[in-house]
């Protein structure tokens, strides 16, 4: 299997267009976590799916952002309108079910940047 | 919040040398997972303790878990250049879903 997959891997938009960031997670993995790192704030969670169904979206920061999951091999996160703030490296993860979690296995990030 | 808390922030050793790093955490866990980043990429799994463990061993890394007071200790022998990396604990919350989150990290500089 390649990894997890994401794409693109560096976005530069302008304030206030929409962002589609998109996950392909490992074949056979549940789960699926979308993350945010930045310098001030870390590695934030900010949704989790189990068999494409999002348990956990306390992380999302605000309305703006939003996630999908329509089948096992695919996720999108969408942010719109985006702002400065957005800029950050976003993570996707997925791992195997297990009780009390699994090994997660990262993409390579994709690198938004909003200005 | 569930998320382990790395300590210190940042370690510079000379290679060869040994780092140890900490991590505490609040609650109960069912295990205790490291995980290192290098500079521009994603994080790499490095090694998971479960709950009843009290110490396991990887290559050159060597982990604890103290349950009683809530901690676990990542120490890496013998360290290298390549060593050079952030370092993370993830806690995952118990139950049947696991969400995973993780500390701020530990950015380790390993000198040549």
């Amino acid at each position: 299997d390649a990894g997890v997959i994401q794409s693109p891997r560096h976005e530069v938009t302008e304030m206030g267009q929409e962002v589609t960031l998109r996950c392909k997670p490992i074949s056979g993995h549940d789960y699926l976590f979308w993350y945010r790192q930045t310098m001030m704030r870390g590695l934030e969670l900010l949704i989790y799916f189990n068999n494409n169904v999002p348990i956990d979206d306390s992380g999302m920061p605000e309305d703006r952002f939003s996630a999908k999951m329509p089948n096992a091999s695919f996720s999108t996160l969408k942010i719109q309108p985006s702002e400065p703030r957005d800029s950050a490296v976003y993570f996707c993860a997925s791992s195997l079910p297990g009780q009390g979690g699994t090994e997660a296995f990262f993409g390579q990030g994709t690198r938004l940047t909003v200005v | 919040s569930q998320q382990g808390e790395e300590d210190p922030q940042a370690l510079s050793i000379q290679e060869g040398e040994n780092a140890t790093m900490n991590c505490s955490y609040k609650t109960s866990i069912n295990n205790l997972q490291w995980y290192r980043q290098n500079s521009g990429r994603g994080l790499v799994h490095l090694i998971l303790i479960r709950s009843n463990e009290r110490e396991k061993h990887s290559g050159r890394l060597r982990v604890t878990l103290d349950t009683s007071k809530k901690s676990s200790s990542l120490l890496i022998t013998a360290s290298r250049a390549a060593d050079t990396a952030s370092y993370f604990c993830a806690t995952p919350y118990t139950g049947a879903n696991s969400k995973l989150t993780f500390g701020k990290g530990i950015t380790l500089s390993v000198r040549p």
